[in-house]
């Protein structure tokens, strides 16, 4: 059973940092691509970041692009995300989700972390 | 970067159809995947490449996309129905590679 526990999350000032982790198992994770969503309030769920499974190649959502960056260690089955110069509006329960096999579509998702940011 | 629309509720009576609509520019060229989000749990693949059901889906959901507009239809909505629904199209033209509605939330009479 495909298994994805997000950590990480917490209280944070505008413009501080957080990094976030996500433990796979339950399949080859060094084998999938892997993505960050995140579900704020007002936005419903939002796609922030893409990963290959070799760490080739990457986007961004224009929102995080130049913040965020994604990473993964495919020897500890792990997904990150360092979040930096964080903002109010980056509130909001963070998920790693996992692609189907065609990529097209997220088929697997975690519980979510909740980040806050406020004064 | 591509645009995806959605009424933002949609009310419906136990037992009868529910009809959740997904609107963008020629959507039907592409394809359409659908996630329900229940309150406090993660999102389920709902309806994947417009109109297959993920294994464990209830035979109750399906899916249809052709023009500008693609569809969820959930017959005889029981309680246990009721959720945020989004749908999600691959842009393949931009980095923004994941693009989801805002959402509609189907609420059971």
């Amino acid at each position: 059973e495909v298994q994805l526990v997000e950590s990480g999350g917490g209280f944070v000032e505008p413009g501080g940092s957080l990094r976030l982790s996500c433990a796979a198992s339950g399949f080859t994770f060094s084998s999938d691509a892997m993505n960050w969503v995140r579900r704020t309030p007002g936005k419903g769920l939002e796609w922030l970041s893409y990963i290959s499974s070799s760490s080739n190649t990457i986007y961004y959502a224009d929102s995080v692009k130049g913040r965020f960056t994604i990473s993964r260690d495919n020897a500890k089955n792990s997904l990150y995300l360092q979040m930096s110069s964080l903002r109010a509006e980056d509130t909001a329960l963070y998920y790693c989700a996992r692609p189907g096999p065609r990529l097209y579509d997220l088929d697997s998702w975690g519980q979510g972390t909740l980040v806050t940011v406020s004064s | 970067s591509y645009v995806l629309t959605q009424a933002p509720s949609v009310s419906v009576a136990p037992g009868e159809t529910a009809r959740i609509t997904c609107g963008g520019d020629n959507v039907g060229s592409k394809n359409v995947h659908w996630y329900q989000q229940k309150s406090g749990q993660a999102p389920v693949l709902v309806i994947h490449y417009d109109d297959d059901r993920p294994s464990g889906i209830p035979a109750r959901f399906s899916g249809f996309n052709s023009g500008n507009a693609a569809t969820l239809i959930i017959t005889r909505v029981e309680a246990g129905d009721e959720a945020d629904y989004y749908c999600q199209v691959w842009d393949s033209r931009s980095d923004q590679r994941y693009v989801f509605g805002p959402g509609t939330k189907v609420t059971v009479l």
